[in-house]
């Protein structure tokens, strides 16, 4: 069983660049969640899906963000005109349907640096 | 709200030594989950152990283990027999919807040979 995979896992833009980063979760996970994490600081939500359908944003996820899980299965994060303060580790998380959606599995990250 | 605090930034503890990480929380559910995820440097986040707030036994996973206290809103992790593997910042963690986490600060486990 292939855990979470992110791509890419760095990332180094201009500012005013648009980037966008890659999910795809543990396989018959249907909640996929999307997090972000500065240096020396705890994740904090961002958004989530479960299947195709995005469920809850986070108000962390200003207008210049948007996400998308269009078939259920793999998910992206895109970010419009980035600014410096976007720069940070952005990590996807899945989890499973039924008794064990509260266990999320994290993928290994995609480090943003914003210039 | 729910807001989890970890109020030990950094802990050190000596090879083949037990090392206790403190984590309170608090929430308004009374059905949820507590979680501790270890993050080495550079490397992405495990899962280390998982509570159930319904389950009075503390949970287990081999040398790591947890003191629940409900009514204390308060979570901690202990690690025996430390290794030097054990080193990484660990994140406690609550999720009281089936939908988001809600992390600490963490705190930084140096383990020294």
């Amino acid at each position: 069983d292939t855990g979470v995979s992110q791509d890419p896992r760095h990332k180094i833009t201009k500012r005013g660049q648009n980037v966008t980063f890659r999910c795809d979760p543990i396989s018959e996970h249907n909640r996929l969640y999307w997090y972000r994490q500065t240096l020396g600081q705890g994740p904090e939500f961002l958004t989530y899906f479960q299947n195709e359908a995005q469920l809850e944003k986070s108000r962390l996820l200003s207008d210049r963000f948007s996400a998308e899980r269009p078939k259920g299965s793999f998910s992206t994060l895109e970010i419009q005109r980035t600014e410096q303060g976007d720069s940070a580790m952005y990590l996807c998380a899945s989890s499973e349907p039924g008794l064990g959606k509260e266990t999320q599995y994290f993928g290994p990250g995609t480090r943003l640096l914003v210039l | 709200a729910q807001t989890v605090t970890q109020s030990q930034p950094e802990m050190s503890v000596q090879e083949a030594e037990t090392v206790t990480l403190s984590c309170t929380y608090d929430t308004s559910e009374s059905d949820y989950y507590l979680f501790w995820y270890k993050q080495p440097p550079s490397r992405q986040m495990i899962l280390v152990i998982r509570q159930e707030a319904y389950k009075q036994q503390n949970a287990t996973e081999n040398r790591f283990s947890v003191n629940f206290q409900k009514a204390a809103k308060s979570f901690s992790l202990k690690i025996s027999d430390s290794q030097l593997g054990d080193a990484a910042m660990y994140f406690c963690a609550l999720n009281n919807a089936g939908n988001m986490l809600t992390f600490g600060g963490g705190t930084r486990l140096m383990v020294k040979p």
